[in-house]
C-alpha cells in the first residue's frame, strides 16, 4: 500500500544553520506531495505542497522538490530560525479521500 | 474562532467507559476527516465524511468506534468499551471539497483520550 518514510528526529540544529528533513514515498499513481507543521500547542498546518513531478513547492523559506525518479520530497532551508523548532510531516495522495502520513521528525533550533 | 474546533482538548477515562469527541468544521466545509495519532506516530486515517454520509469509514479499527455527522456539519466520533490502546490523540480536520489530492486539509488541536 501506499506510505511515506521520513528521517527519524529529533534533528538538532542551531540558528542560520541550513535544514534538510528527507522524505521518500511508496505510491501507486501520481500522488500529490505535502509537508505539514505543528508548533507546540496548534494542529496540523499546511507548509507546502506539489502536484506533479518536478514541481517545487516552498513557503515561508522552505522548500521541497518531487522527485519521481527518487520518489522522494525532502524539505529544505537555507537558514533555520529559532521559531521554526515544530514537528514536520510529509505526505501524499493519490486522488482519493484518504492522507498518508510519515511518522514525523521533531525539529530543535537552538538560539 | 474560523478553524476547526475541537472538544473537549483532553478526556481521561477509564477501561471499558463511553467516550464521545465532538469536531466543529470551518463553515461550509463540506468534507470532514477523523484520524488517529498515537504517540511518536503520524495521523492515521480514520473516516470520512462527505456531507452528512460516511464516504469511507475503513480506516475505524474495529465496530468500538463510530462516527456520525446528522446535520452535515458538526461530527461526533464514539468509543464504546475503551481500551487502554484506544489512547491518542484524535483528529479532526475538515477541507473545502473531499479532493484532498489537490486541496489542504484544516486541522483541529485534537483531543487527547487517555483510558486508564
Amino acid at each position: 500500500g501506499d506510505s511515506v518514510t521520513q528521517m527519524e528526529g529529533p534533528v538538532t540544529l542551531s540558528e542560520e544553520a541550513f535544514l534538510t528533513i528527507n522524505c521518500t514515498y511508496t505510491a501507486t499513481g501520481y500522488p500529490s506531495l505535502f509537508w505539514y507543521v505543528q508548533y507546540p500547542g496548534e494542529g496540523l498546518q499546511l507548509l507546502l505542497k506539489a502536484t506533479k513531478a518536478d514541481d517545487k513547492g516552498s513557503n515561508k523559506g522552505f522548500e521541497a522538490t518531487y522527485r519521481k525518479e527518487t520518489t522522494s520530497f525532502h524539505l529544505e532551508k537555507g537558514s533555520v530560525q529559532v521559531s521554526d523548532s515544530a514537528v514536520y510531516f510529509c505526505a501524499l495522495n493519490t486522488g482519493g479521500f484518504k492522507t498518508i502520513f510519515g511518522a514525523g521528525t521533531r525539529l530543535f533550533v537552538k538560539a | 474562532g474560523a478553524g476547526v474546533s475541537q472538544t473537549p482538548s483532553n478526556k481521561v477515562t477509564e477501561k471499558g467507559k463511553y467516550v464521545e469527541l465532538r469536531c466543529d468544521p470551518i463553515s461550509g466545509h463540506t468534507a470532514l476527516y477523523w484520524y488517529r495519532q498515537s504517540l511518536g506516530q503520524g495521523p492515521e486515517f480514520l473516516i470520512y465524511f462527505q456531507g452528512t454520509g460516511a464516504a469511507d469509514d475503513s480506516g475505524l479499527p474495529n465496530d468500538r468506534f463510530f462516527a456520525v455527522r446528522p446535520e452535515g456539519s458538526v461530527s461526533t466520533l464514539k468509543i464504546q468499551r475503551t481500551e487502554r490502546g484506544d489512547s491518542a490523540v484524535y483528529l479532526c480536520a475538515s477541507s473545502a471539497t473531499g479532493a484532498t489530492n489537490t486541496g489542504e486539509l484544516f486541522f483541529g488541536e485534537g483531543s487527547r483520550l487517555t483510558v486508564l
